[in-house]
């Protein structure tokens, strides 16, 4: 079956350091595929996505790029602030489109 | 402002007491759907819905119920709630095409004692 794999938290960075985030997949098809974020207290919202290979989604200084042949979209930002810190949960969305399959979730801490 | 909203956000009950946590959305979203988050897991789906009276089990259904009779409001049902759905749910909803994202209610945080 459809499957997320995140690396494992927390992720503890000094601010203004890169972050990267590892996600991996397993999926039937062609897969869409997100990043979600949660900040303390509240839902998830969506950061960024991409719906097909090759294809790099973007948002607030994050970027993730759809790669088929490793069967990866890992999240990356160039310089991460206080204010990112959050849990981060990679997801795919199946090809019939029904359901959506969530990662464990990776917990970020930057400091000052 | 298009919002999901959950109620109660917080929840401590005991073993077999039934209960619903409401969910409405005002954004005329055809897909509805439940999840639970729980350490080390992340979300689980439960319960999702295509439309109005179409609901079909997710991944974790056991011990839980849904119901669909208005387009805005996805509820679930504890029948008889047990500690091992002590967790945090979220109630979600998007459109049935386009960009698939969903837009998450604030949380329901339930102990069952």
């Amino acid at each position: 079956g459809n499957s997320v794999t995140q690396m494992e938290g927390p992720v503890t960075l000094s601010e203004e350091a890169f972050l990267t985030i590892n996600c991996t997949y397993t999926a039937t098809g062609y897969p869409s595929l997100f990043w979600y974020v949660q900040y303390p207290g509240e839902g998830l919202q969506l950061l960024l996505k991409a719906t097909k290979a090759d294809d790099k989604g973007s948002n607030k200084g994050f970027e993730a790029t759809y790669r088929k042949e490793t069967t990866s979209f890992h999240l990356e930002k160039g310089s991460v602030q206080v204010s990112d810190s959050a849990v981060y949960f990679c997801a795919l969305r199946d090809t019939g489109g029904f359901k959506t399959i969530f990662g464990a979730g990776t917990r970020l801490f930057v400091k000052a | 402002e298009a919002q999901v909203t959950q109620n109660p956000r917080y929840l401590i009950t005991v073993t077999g007491k039934k209960l619903t946590v409401t969910c409405s959305q005002n954004m005329n979203h055809e897909y509805m759907s439940w999840y639970r988050q729980d350490p080390g897991l992340g979300l689980r789906q439960i319960y999702y819905s295509m439309n109005v009276e179409v609901t079909d089990k997710g991944d974790v259904p056991e011990g839980y119920k849904v119901s669909r009779k208005e387009k805005r409001n996805f509820p679930l049902i504890l029948e008889s709630p047990s500690p091992n759905q002590t967790s945090l749910y979220f109630c979600a909803s998007r459109v049935t095409s386009g960009s698939y994202e969903q837009f998450f209610g604030p949380g329901t945080r339930l102990t069952v004692l």
